[in-house]
């Protein structure tokens, strides 16, 4: 049964600092990680989509990898601001058409 | 493009009580979803549906029930409310393994 860990739980930083979110899962047969966004009392938004071919996606700021044979992904961000104050979801399909999320990282950055 | 919309976005209910949460997307995506969120679980999976016409059962899938009559529109049937489903309530949607897209959820509460 998948299961998937992000660490850790929650995360405070000065602004400016370059971060690193975790992700892993115990199987690595995925078709797929995908890293979301939640504000408070929202919806998710999804930030990047990694194919279980890909090793890395880019957008802005941010920067995600995969390394599916250690089950690990991880979220960059670089030049944090308040504004990526947020919960950090990932979520993984192992291609049965069902997404695993993890728990999340609650990142709080301050002015 | 509307995305993913969901109806309504707070209801309260009685203990017993049925209703149903509204999801519908205008992207023609063939892949619908429920999930429910709760304080320190992450986002779990209810059921879900490939098209119209199959839906299967994801997770944590008693008491509920769901149907897909069109591509666009997946309700979600709570037949007999309770306390334990008191919770936040999401409908996702996606294309193949494209990204994921969620609506903004409707909270629950069951008295």
């Amino acid at each position: 049964k998948q299961e998937v860990t992000q660490i850790p739980a929650a995360l405070s930083v000065p602004e400016g600092e370059n971060l690193v979110l975790n992700c892993s899962f115990t199987d690595s047969a995925i078709y797929n990680l995908q890293w979301f966004r939640q504000d408070p009392g929202k919806g998710l938004t999804s930030l990047l989509l990694i194919q279980s071919s890909q090793r890395e996606q880019t957008s802005g700021r941010l920067n995600a990898s995969l390394d599916k044979s250690s089950g690990r992904s991880t979220l960059y961000i670089a030049a944090s601001q308040p504004g990526d104050s947020a919960t950090y979801l990932c979520a993984v399909d192992s291609g049965t058409y069902k997404y695993i999320f993890g728990t999340g990282t609650r990142l709080k950055v301050l002015a | 493009n509307a995305g993913v919309t969901q109806t309504p976005k707070f209801q309260v209910l009685k203990t017993g009580q049925s209703m149903t949460l509204q999801c519908a997307q205008d992207m023609n995506h063939e892949y619908m979803s429920w999930y429910r969120q709760d304080p320190g679980m992450g986002l779990r999976l209810i059921h879900y549906s490939v098209g119209a016409g199959i839906t299967d059962q994801g997770e944590v899938p008693n008491g509920y029930n769901v149907s897909r009559s069109t591509t666009e529109d997946f309700p979600l049937r709570l037949l007999s409310a309770a306390p334990s489903q008191t919770s936040v309530y999401f409908c996702a949607s996606r294309r193949g393994t494209d990204t994921q897209y969620f609506g903004p959820g409707t909270r629950l509460t069951v008295l």
